[in-house]
């Protein structure tokens, strides 16, 4: 198994500009999550999906984003990057009490 | 969700045990205490969690006070690859497992 993969690795913006992040799971999970994580701090949850159709926000969901139309794929869309947006976004699956975390990807925004 | 708190950081020396604290005196009882890692850069690794009864894994052992309202998570035999930031979490198990809230955490350094 894969486990969660994550692309890109790195991008970078500039303010305005609409991406999309990558992220997918090859263990059949159902629940899905997506974080950010800013110089010097603990993980912020984004969005989460608890199956295939089904999302809700999480702490910060302003300017994201998200879908889940299959099991495995859980993309994150910035709709118009701004530099406050600059972090290291962590996408997860989860299969009762553990999450599994991908490499993360390291966006700036310019 | 029950807030914790974590030293900032704490140093161990290789080969010895590495003893983590965490209080949570707000904890419910529905709530665990799940512990995850970071290590430099890379998405967090889940380690272990309990309810209320010690555990112990391949990777670490979760001691739980009575009263729940403090942990310590103990690495038996600390190494350079234990450095790590390490996370104390509180929070429902099952369906709610998914939707983590990480403090800061401790950052442990394992010293030569």
């Amino acid at each position: 198994n894969a486990g969660v993969t994550q692309t890109p690795k790195f991008q970078v913006l500039k303010t305005g500009q609409s991406m999309t992040l990558q992220c997918a799971q090859d263990m059949n999970h159902e629940y899905m999550s997506w974080y950010r994580q800013d110089p010097g701090m603990g993980l912020r949850l984004i969005h989460y999906s608890v199956g295939a159709g089904i999302t809700d926000q999480g702490e910060v969901p302003n300017g994201y984003n998200v879908s889940r139309s299959t099991t495995e794929d859980f993309p994150l869309r910035l709709l118009s990057a701004a530099p406050s947006q600059t972090s290291v976004y962590f996408c997860a699956s989860s299969y009762f009490y553990e999450q599994f975390f991908g490499p993360g990807t390291r966006l700036t925004v310019l | 969700d029950a807030k914790t708190t974590q030293p900032t950081s704490m140093d161990c020396a290789e080969g010895r045990a590495a003893n983590l604290p965490c209080n949570h005196s707000t904890i419910s009882g529905n709530e665990y205490v799940y512990w995850y890692r970071q290590i430099h850069s890379q998405g967090p690794q889940y380690i272990i969690h309990g309810l209320k009864n010690n555990e112990t894994n391949e990777m670490a052992s979760l001691i739980i006070t009575e009263d729940r309202k403090s942990s310590t998570l103990i690495l038996p035999h600390a190494t350079l690859r234990d450095t790590a930031v390490y996370y104390c979490i509180v929070r429902v198990s099952g369906a709610g497992s998914y939707q983590l809230t990480f403090g800061k955490g401790t950052k442990l350094s394992v010293i030569p």
